[in-house]
């Protein structure tokens, strides 16, 4: 599995949009990239998930560039409650039961 | 639609003792992970059952055991407690034995303590 690094934290204030980026030099063809949102005390969950270029949900956008070597993750126009930690996982989806290698994460702080 | 239930919440054991931690996965899920989170840390792999067997494996030594049951729920069991073991246990639950960009639903861990 390719190693990723991100940094290990970060400040914002309500509004502003965050973008988190992450490094993954040696990602290899069939790996996806996807990011989980951690919460104090809770088990993490699932963000988003790209291949290349770009990814929208509901949530979050994920961009990509075309050599995939690294990952921004955009949450836009953030709140208080978006204060987590964000992982970012890089897998290939076509192996079947890869576990999950979580790092350290980002934690992100937001202010008011 | 229940998601990932753990139980318990949080317990306090003592050097040298077992425990038996306790997971029911997502409605519809019949494959589980547990992790192990250290404060501070990222969650780390400890292994996988699928059709009651262990799947996958972390880098954890035979002290941690578990169990998947016929109706897909899952215990792991820790024996001889040591100070380090102190950590949230958290239970992921998948559809099949899951491939990367199947993901992952976390309950919200048991909190171990050992004294």
């Amino acid at each position: 599995l390719a190693k990723t690094t991100q940094p290990i934290s970060m400040d914002s204030y309500e509004g502003q949009e965050v973008n988190i980026t992450c490094s993954h030099n040696n990602i290899a063809t069939n790996d996806y990239i996807t990011w989980y949102q951690q919460f104090p005390s809770q088990g993490p969950r699932f963000i988003i998930q790209g291949y290349k270029t770009k990814v929208t949900n509901e949530v979050a956008s994920l961009f990509i560039p075309a050599d995939r070597k690294s990952s921004t993750l955009s949450l836009p126009r953030v709140s208080l409650s978006d204060t987590a930690v964000y992982y970012c996982l890089v897998g290939d989806i076509d192996q079947a039961g890869t576990a999950l290698i979580f790092g350290k994460g980002t934690t992100l702080s937001v202010s008011s | 639609d229940a998601g990932v239930t753990q139980s318990p919440t949080h317990l306090i054991k003592t050097r040298g003792q077992q425990v038996t931690l306790r997971c029911s996965p997502k409605s519809g899920h019949d494959t589980v992970s547990w992790y192990q989170q250290a404060l501070g840390q990222g969650p780390q792999f400890i292994f996988q059952y699928y059709e009651e067997e262990e799947r996958q494996r972390g880098n954890f030594p035979d002290r941690f055991s578990g169990h998947q049951f016929p109706n897909y729920s899952s215990e792991l069991n820790v024996n001889a407690l040591l100070l380090g073991d102190s950590a949230l246990y958290l239970c992921a639950s998948s559809l099949g034995q899951g491939t990367f960009n199947s993901p992952l639903h976390f309950g919200n861990g048991t909190r171990l303590t050992v004294t």
